[in-house]
């Protein structure tokens, strides 16, 4: 699980705070991926990352905004998050889009109240 | 509509038994076929692909999985199952020419007993 990181593992924010997710891979890959993983529903993927560039926005609220500064990192910003937006945030990272193996990050354990 | 089932939300299996998980998918075309397995508080780990060849593929752990075309399935197994195999299993297709976007099953929990 060290190549790719995420912090915070655990995050408590009120529905008017602003906060953010950080996603580190070490790992040399191209592309990237947030998803989100709630109970009992299969894994959505929210956002795609390709060489920094955006190719794919699940439909995710605006609430959610995603940044990619470089191949390596991938942030989520976060900002006035309802409370059906707790879950589980993943991050993943892999070589190309195609064929290759996507390789996920511990997450980060989101609670809204 | 393109999608991944995995039938089963739990399986049961006494340790040293032989254990399978059960995936089926509907997409158009040839797909690439994963399996994940997830850890309590833990993000996923890649088990094993399929891509094209050999039915039978062999992953970490000692699982393996078989590709049946005909009856469009990609069934997770192992021959005997360990107490420490407990966990989240997700079977996963891959989108050909939607840039690769994976398609997740909605999970099996397996738990194996002493």
């Amino acid at each position: 699980e060290t190549g790719v990181t995420q912090t915070p593992r655990h995050l408590v924010m009120g529905m008017t705070n602003k906060k953010s997710l950080k996603c580190e891979q070490h790992l040399g890959h191209n592309a990237m991926y947030w998803y989100k993983q709630s109970a009992k529903k299969p894994l959505e993927l929210m956002f795609v990352y390709n060489f920094k560039e955006q190719t794919e926005n699940n439909s995710v609220p605006s609430r959610f905004s995603p940044e990619c500064p470089n191949s390596s990192h991938l942030f989520l910003h976060l900002h006035t998050l309802q409370p059906e937006d707790s879950a589980l945030y993943l991050c993943a990272s892999s070589q190309g889009r195609a064929r290759e193996t996507q390789y996920f990050g511990p997450g980060t354990r989101l609670l809204v109240l | 509509a393109q999608s991944v089932a995995q039938p089963e939300d739990q399986v049961n299996v006494a340790e040293g038994n032989p254990l399978t998980v059960k995936c089926t998918y509907s997409v158009s075309g040839n797909p690439y076929l994963f399996w994940y397995v997830q850890y309590p508080n833990r993000g996923l780990q890649f088990l094993l692909k399929y891509i094209t060849g050999d039915n039978l593929v062999k992953g970490s752990y000692g699982f393996e999985a078989e590709f049946n075309k005909s009856q469009t399935s990609f069934h997770l197994k192992k021959p005997s199952a360990l107490v420490s195999d407990s966990a989240l299993y997700f079977c996963a297709v891959r989108l050909l020419g939607q840039g690769g976007k994976l398609i997740f099953g909605q999970g099996t929990e397996l738990s194996v007993k002493p």
